[in-house]
C-alpha cells in the first residue's frame, strides 16, 4: 500500500497570505490527524477527521480549519499567515486507535 | 490533560552499544496507549514501538524494547545493538483510549547519535 502523501513538500509564503495542505491517507484509512512541529513548541496536535466529521481539536486559533472530503484526503487552511506559522506540518492517517502512520510532512516558512 | 515529559535532550551510544531514552507522563486516565515514534534527518516519523496500558507484558520489536513501569508513570525505550541507522530524534507519546477520536500528546523529544 502507498504510504501517506502530502502536497506541497515545501511553500514559502508572505505574512498575511492564506495557504492549503493537502494530505491524502493510506487507502482504507478514514481517520486523519494534523499536528504542527516548531522548534519552541515541539508537536501540537491540530485536529482530527473522520468521515469528514471534526472528531477532536487542539488549541489553536479559528485561523487554522480544515476539512475532510468522501475520499478520505484532508486539507488544512491557515488564513492570515503569521510568521509564527512557520512550521513542519505533520498529518497522520490511522485504520484503529493503535497507530498512527504519518506522511514526510509540508515544511511551510512564512517571511 | 496529559502532559509527557522527555527529560534527555541529547544522548550518545556506540554502534553496538545498548541506550536506554527514558519517558515520565502525568495522565489521570486509566486506558492509554503510548508510543515511541523515531523522526530521523528525513523527519519521516515512523512508530517505533506500542504498549497497550492494561498490558502488564513489555512490548519488543527486534532490537527495541520498552520497561514500562504504569503505577511510576514510566515508560522508557532501550535499543539494543545500536546501529548507525538508529540515529534520529526519539519522540515519546500518550494517547488516551476513548473508541473514537485519535490525539498524540508527544514529549520534547531525544536526539540520539550513534557513533562508530
Amino acid at each position: 500500500k502507498a504510504g501517506v502523501t502530502q502536497t506541497p513538500r515545501y511553500l514559502i509564503k508572505t505574512r498575511g497570505q492564506q495557504v492549503t495542505l493537502s494530505c491524502s491517507p493510506i487507502s482504507g484509512h478514514r481517520s486523519v490527524s494534523w499536528y504542527q512541529q516548531t522548534p519552541g513548541q515541539g508537536l501540537q496536535f491540530l485536529f482530527e477527521y473522520f468521515s469528514e466529521t471534526q472528531r477532536n481539536k487542539g488549541n489553536f486559533p479559528g485561523r487554522f480549519s480544515g476539512r475532510q472530503f468522501s475520499n478520505s484526503r484532508s486539507e488544512m487552511n491557515v488564513s492570515t499567515l503569521e510568521l509564527g506559522d512557520s512550521a513542519l506540518y505533520l498529518c497522520a492517517s490511522s485504520l484503529t486507535e493503535k497507530e498512527q502512520y504519518f506522511g514526510p510532512g509540508t515544511r511551510l516558512t512564512v517571511t | 490533560a496529559q502532559t509527557v515529559t522527555q527529560s534527555q535532550p541529547e544522548m550518545s551510544v556506540q554502534e553496538a552499544e545498548t541506550v536506554t531514552l527514558s519517558c515520565t507522563y502525568d495522565t489521570s486516565e486509566s486506558n492509554y496507549y503510548l508510543f515511541w515514534y523515531k523522526q530521523p534527518p528525513s523527519r519521516q516519523m515512523i512508530l517505533v514501538i506500542r504498549q497497550e496500558a492494561y498490558k502488564q507484558q513489555n512490548a519488543t520489536e527486534n532490537r527495541f524494547s520498552v520497561n514500562f513501569q504504569k503505577a511510576a508513570k514510566s515508560f522508557s525505550l532501550k535499543i539494543s545493538d545500536s546501529q548507525l541507522g538508529d540515529t534520529a530524534m526519539y519522540f515519546c507519546a500518550f494517547m488516551k483510549l476513548t473508541g473514537t477520536a485519535s490525539k498524540l500528546t508527544f514529549g520534547t523529544g531525544t536526539r540520539l547519535q550513534v557513533t562508530l
